[in-house]
């Protein structure tokens, strides 16, 4: 099984361009996670999907991020403008059904906004 | 909603001994208790977790033991090695919940 796999792996962009993260969960896995990962905040979830459908975007930060899971094998999460503030890791993981399963994180979109 | 804190952020110790990182929970409903170890550029994964109907877990040189009555558990590394230097976070969650709240994390450094 190739993972949770995350695109691109490093992205650098400028104060106000449009920046999209890309996601492909563990094939089979129905529920899909994005987090955001500084240093002052820890891991941040940001939206939970299950069967593809938002369950909870409680902690997408403001109305300049967006994510979206058109079909079961793709995912992407996406800052328009993006801000210095922005600047951060982020993962997606993915889990086998709804609750209390393991989470299975991709190895992350390092993302520097100047 | 749940409160997970960690302690120590960081902890060094020499090759061989053993390493002990405790967390805290605020939500009794938490039931769920995972670890994960993150190493350097790569994503979180899962080494061990507990559900709250056992005290103790053991796998080869890690163990987690909880306290539900104190509302805290423990990550136990015995004869550690340099590969386990990496950061450790732990994490709760009510198993009917997806949502797994996080501590902030132990950079563990394991000296040659």
């Amino acid at each position: 099984d190739a993972g949770v796999i995350q695109s691109p792996r490093h992205e650098v962009t400028e104060m106000g361009q449009e920046v999209t993260l890309r996601c492909k969960p563990i094939s089979g896995h129905n529920s899909l996670f994005w987090y955001r990962q500084t240093m002052m905040r820890g891991l941040e979830l940001l939206i939970y999907f299950n069967n593809n459908v938002p369950i909870d975007d409680s902690g997408m930060p403001e109305d300049r991020f967006s994510a979206k899971m058109p079909n079961a094998s793709f995912s992407t999460l996406k800052i328009q403008p993006s801000e210095p503030r922005d600047s951060a890791v982020y993962f997606c993981a993915s889990s086998l059904g709804r609750t209390g399963n393991e989470q299975f994180f991709g190895p992350g979109t390092r993302l520097t906004v100047l | 909603g749940e409160n997970v804190e960690q302690h120590p952020s960081t902890l060094s110790v020499q090759e061989g001994d053993s390493a002990v990182i405790k967390c805290t929970y605020s939500d009794s409903a938490s039931n769920y208790f995972p670890w994960y170890k993150q190493e350097l550029g790569k994503g979180p994964q899962l080494i061990i977790d507990i559900r709250s109907n056992v005290g103790e877990k053991k796998d080869q040189r890690i163990a987690v033991t909880l306290n539900k009555t104190a509302k805290h558990f423990s990550l136990h590394i015995t004869e550690t090695q340099p590969e386990d230097s990496a950061v450790y976070f732990c994490a709760a969650s009510p198993s009917n919940d997806y949502k797994l709240s996080f501590g902030a994390g132990t950079t563990v450094t394991v000296r040659a």
